[in-house]
C-alpha cells in the first residue's frame, strides 16, 4: 500500500492564482481530512469528509473548497490564492473503529509546501 | 482559544535519559488522546494513544499518562535515543478519533548524544 499520497510536494503561486492540491489513499478509508500547518503552530483542520459525497467545514475553511467524488480521492481547491495561505498542507485518512474497538488513528500524507507571493 | 496546549515549544535531553513531554487540554468532552511524531519534510505519524478509561498506556519505550481530573497528559520516552529527535504533537478527540482531531502546537524534542 502507498498509504496517503499528496501532489505536488512544493508549489509557488502568485496572488490570485488558483490550484488544486491532490490527495489519494489506497487503504479504503472512509474518513479524509485536510489540515494546514503554519510555522510554530499545530495542525488546523480545513475540511473533512466522512465518505464519498459528504464534506464538512473544519476550523479554517475560508478560501478553500473540497470535493469527494470517490473514496480514494479528496482534492483541495484554492480559488484565489492569498499570502495568508502560505503553509504546509497535510491530507490524512482514517477508518472508523467498531464500537469499543479502540482509538482510530489518522494516517498522514507527506505534505504539500505552498508559498503564495 | 486553544483547547489543546503544549506549553513547551522545545526540550533537550541527553541520550539515555527520560524525555517528558506535557500536554494540557481544556475541553472536558475530550475522551481520546493521541501523540504524533513528525520529522522535517514528512507528515505526522501516529505514536501512541490513550482513552479516558485508562490512566496509562505503554508501548515499548513510550508511555502516555493521563490525569483526567487535571486535564493533563504526558508522554514519557525512556531511554531517549537520537532518533527520537522530532516534533511531538498532542491531539485530542471527543470520541474514538474518527472525528477531526484537535492538535497542540507541538514540542520539538532534541536528544543529544
Amino acid at each position: 500500500n502507498a498509504g496517503v499520497t499528496q501532489t505536488p510536494k512544493f508549489r509557488i503561486l502568485k496572488i490570485g492564482q488558483s490550484m488544486t492540491l491532490q490527495c489519494a489513499q489506497d487503504m479504503n478509508h472512509n474518513y479524509m481530512y485536510w489540515y494546514r500547518q503554519d510555522p510554530g503552530m499545530g495542525l488546523k483542520l480545513i475540511y473533512y469528509s466522512v465518505g464519498a459525497g459528504i464534506t464538512d467545514k473544519g476550523e479554517v475553511p475560508n478560501g478553500y473548497n473540497v470535493s469527494r467524488s470517490t473514496t480514494e480521492d479528496f482534492p483541495l481547491r484554492l480559488e484565489l490564492a492569498a499570502p495568508s495561505q502560505t503553509s504546509v498542507y497535510f491530507c490524512a485518512s482514517s477508518y472508523p473503529s467498531q464500537v469499543n474497538a479502540g482509538i482510530d488513528t489518522q494516517y498522514f500524507g507527506p505534505g504539500t509546501r505552498l508559498t503564495v507571493l | 482559544d486553544q483547547q489543546v496546549k503544549q506549553n513547551s515549544p522545545s526540550l533537550s535531553v541527553q541520550e539515555g535519559r527520560i524525555s517528558i513531554l506535557n500536554c494540557d487540554y481544556t475541553n472536558s468532552m475530550f475522551d481520546y488522546f493521541l501523540w504524533y511524531k513528525k520529522y522535517p519534510a514528512e507528515g505526522p505519524t501516529f505514536l501512541i494513544s490513550i482513552s479516558s478509561i485508562k490512566d496509562k498506556n505503554e508501548d515499548g519505550r513510550f508511555t502516555v499518562f493521563l490525569n483526567k481530573s487535571a486535564k493533563h497528559l504526558s508522554l514519557h520516552i525512556v531511554p531517549s535515543q537520537p532518533g527520537d529527535s522530532a516534533v511531538y504533537f498532542c491531539a485530542a478527540s471527543p470520541n474514538s478519533g474518527n472525528t477531526p482531531l484537535v492538535f497542540g502546537k507541538g514540542t520539538r524534542l532534541s536528544v543529544i548524544a
